[in-house]
């Protein structure tokens, strides 16, 4: 079993769907990040976050410490969100989600 | 931009051989992580340097090795390269040690043929 546990793997919506990405993970930790990822390769990060939610925009993430879980929703989305968000978790050594490929249509 | 810089941006080589990929950190971060993206590994933590100094360790192979020098810019060296090396490879940088918010430099795209 992997210590992070991203669902779904891909996710196709219609523009000005709500999205949720879901984000479980078996190790201790002390923060939680939300990375996106867009074809053409480069990494941003969107949120870290070790309690609460956080927003950003249209983009919101929350974290649940004692079931190990956290997630990531956009709301009215656009095309523009189109791309991978991964889930990282860990202090020094980062462990990776495998990510959530998300396609918004137009 | 993130204020990370990665070179080169694209490297083509062949096996056996030995490559080394560089990146800058944003202005006065002391952090540099290295990260490998492969399609079927995904995202993996190499190593990460705080200060000139190691801090912590992924899955790194013993045939890759780096270092940060005192103006903070770190190298990633790849020896004996194998086809499986291909991947894309990260750098990024904090401004302390702890956990904190991670600026991504663009990769560089290795190919080993």
């Amino acid at each position: 079993k992997n210590e992070v546990e991203q669902s779904p793997q891909n996710l196709t919506a219609q523009e000005g769907e709500f999205i949720t990405i879901n984000c479980s993970y078996s190790v201790g930790i002390s923060a939680l990040h939300w990375l996106q990822q867009h074809p053409g390769g480069g990494i941003v990060s969107l949120f870290m976050l070790s309690s609460g939610k956080k927003k950003h925009g249209r983009l919101i993430a929350t974290i649940n410490i004692q079931e190990k879980h956290s997630s990531l929703h956009i709301t009215a989305s656009h095309p523009r969100d189109s791309a991978v968000y991964i889930c990282a978790v860990g202090d020094d050594k980062i462990i990776f989600g495998k990510g959530t490929r998300l396609h918004i249509l137009p | 931009d993130s204020g990370v810089t990665q070179t080169p941006k694209h490297l083509i080589t062949a096996t056996g051989q030995r490559v080394t990929l560089r990146c800058s950190p944003r202005s006065g971060d002391l952090s540099v992580y290295w990260y490998q993206q492969s399609l079927d590994q995904g995202l993996q933590f190499l190593i990460q340097y705080y200060n000139g100094e190691e801090r912590a360790k992924g899955n790194i192979l013993e045939r890759f090795s780096a270092q940060q020098f005192p103006d903070l810019h770190s190298e990633l060296n790849l020896s004996s390269l194998e086809l499986g090396d291909s991947a894309l490879y990260f750098c990024a940088s904090t401004p302390w040690a702890g956990t904190d918010t991670q600026y991504f430099g663009p990769g560089t795209r290795l190919t080993v043929l």
